[in-house]
């Protein structure tokens, strides 16, 4: 079945660090990918999307490829705030906005 | 933006009793909602499918007879935990999906349950 990996945390970063959360993806076909993300004490809020091959999905300074060579879509960020500080769940939907698959989520943890 | 708000946000239980926890879309119309499931360090696993009007969709090895849904209105789904045991605390999470636009779901902020 389905499935998608991300990289375990915490990533501990100081402000302003660049980012990569890790995430591949097994799936057939042509899934779309996702990435959530949650804040403390709140619900998870889609961060960003791309639907096909090559999409960059890019919201908030943080961007991710869909690359399907290497079924991955890494999520980055240039400069990272203390308020990015959250945990970010890389998902995968086989057809549009259908059941979701999520990764375990990855803890990023910004300091001043 | 779309709005889920769950309730309770936390509820301890003794084991055998049923626990109920209510999901609703408070500024959209809710065609179809979810439940997950989710352990610590571990992802967000579905439980059911609810479309309103009609039963739910359950996903393999969840038991239809222990979670209970139920979708009566558009703006409501309810998960009862019927008989709950420790085995059962965990964090559940709903999501709900709308008519319009590209049926993007917006999620709950969760409900921690724990059976003592």
């Amino acid at each position: 079945g389905d499935s998608v990996t991300q990289m375990e945390g915490p990533v501990t970063l100081s402000e302003e660090a660049c980012l990569t959360i890790n995430c591949t993806y097994t799936a057939t076909g042509y899934p779309s990918l996702f990435w959530y993300v949650q804040y403390p004490g709140e619900g998870l809020q889609l961060l960003l999307k791309a639907t096909k091959a090559d999409d960059k999905g890019s919201n908030k300074g943080f961007e991710a490829t869909y690359r399907k060579e290497t079924t991955s879509f890494h999520l980055e960020k240039g400069s990272v705030q203390v308020s990015d500080s959250a945990v970010y769940f890389c998902a995968l939907s086989p057809s549009g906005y259908s059941t979701l698959t999520f990764g375990k989520g990855t803890m990023l943890l910004v300091s001043p | 933006g779309a709005v889920v708000s769950q309730h309770p946000s936390r509820v301890i239980c003794k084991s055998g009793t049923s626990v109920k926890i209510e999901c609703r879309s408070l500024d959209f119309q809710a065609t179809t909602m979810f439940w997950y499931r989710q352990f610590p360090k571990q992802s967000l696993m579905l439980m059911a499918t609810s479309n309103e009007g009609s039963k739910a969709t359950y996903e393999q090895g969840v038991e239809k007879d222990k979670f209970l849904i139920n979708h009566a209105s558009l703006t409501l789904s309810t998960l009862t935990v019927t008989s709950a045991h420790p085995e059962d605390s965990s964090f559940y999470i709903c999501s709900a999906r709308g008519l319009s636009g590209d049926h993007e779901q917006f999620f709950g902020p969760g409900t921690r349950l724990t059976v003592l």
